[in-house]
């Protein structure tokens, strides 16, 4: 079975810092894994997808990295701000029966 | 493009009452979800469909039908709600395989069953 484990549950950390958020995942047969961002009260938005022949994907000051082997990814955000405060998911795709299996997700919060 | 746009936002519903949630999506997607969102829980998976006319089961689809008559809508069905069925109900759609899984997500239905 599937599982996608991310720690911390949450995270409160101050302004500028440069953090990261972890995701674990038990099966390593996945097609690819997509980090998300949910504001409170809102849908989700999709951050990166890593396909699972990649090894990171990078967008302005977000950097995701997939390893596969170990069942792991990363988030790293840099320089962050009070905007990114929020939860942060992170989801894979199953390989053998193309289900998508979410974390339960960290909750960032940034300092002023 | 409105991408992937859910109704109702928001819903109150009494023990017994049957509604249906409607989801569409615009981006000619062939994969759509439904998922519930409960505090520590996570998102879980209810149904899903591959394509026009296919539905399947996801981890928790116990007192939910769903319909996928045409490509762009989903529809998800409670015949007789219950005060566990109390959730955040997301929609989501992604293109079939051989391109980008991305998945996109619509706003969300909140749903409270007195």
């Amino acid at each position: 079975k599937q599982e996608v484990t991310q720690i911390p549950a949450a995270l409160s950390v101050p302004e500028g810092e440069n953090l990261v958020l972890n995701c674990s995942f038990t099966d390593s047969a996945i097609y690819n894994l997509q980090w998300f961002r949910q504001d409170p009260g809102k849908g989700l938005t999709s951050l990166l997808l890593i396909q699972s022949s990649q090894r990171e994907q990078t967008s302005g000051r977000l950097n995701a990295s997939l390893d596969k082997s170990s069942g792991r990814s990363t988030l790293y955000i840099a320089a962050s701000q009070p905007g990114d405060s929020a939860t942060y998911l992170c989801a894979v795709r199953r390989a053998r029966d193309d289900k998508i299996i979410f974390g339960k997700g960290t909750r960032l919060h940034i300092l002023p | 493009n409105a991408g992937v746009t859910q109704t109702p936002k928001f819903r109150v519903l009494k023990t017994g009452q049957s509604m249906t949630l409607l989801c569409a999506q615009d981006m000619n997607h062939e994969y759509m979800y439904w998922y519930r969102q409960d505090p520590g829980m996570g998102l879980r998976l209810i149904h899903y469909s591959v394509g026009e006319g296919t539905t399947a089961k996801g981890e928790v689809p116990d007192g939910y039908n769903v319909s996928r008559l045409k490509k762009q809508n989903f529809l998800l069905g409670l015949e007789s709600a219950a005060p566990s069925q109390t959730s955040v109900y997301f929609c989501a759609s992604s293109r079939m395989a051989g391109g980008p899984f991305e998945q996109f997500f619509g706003p969300g239905t909140r749903l409270t069953v007195l």
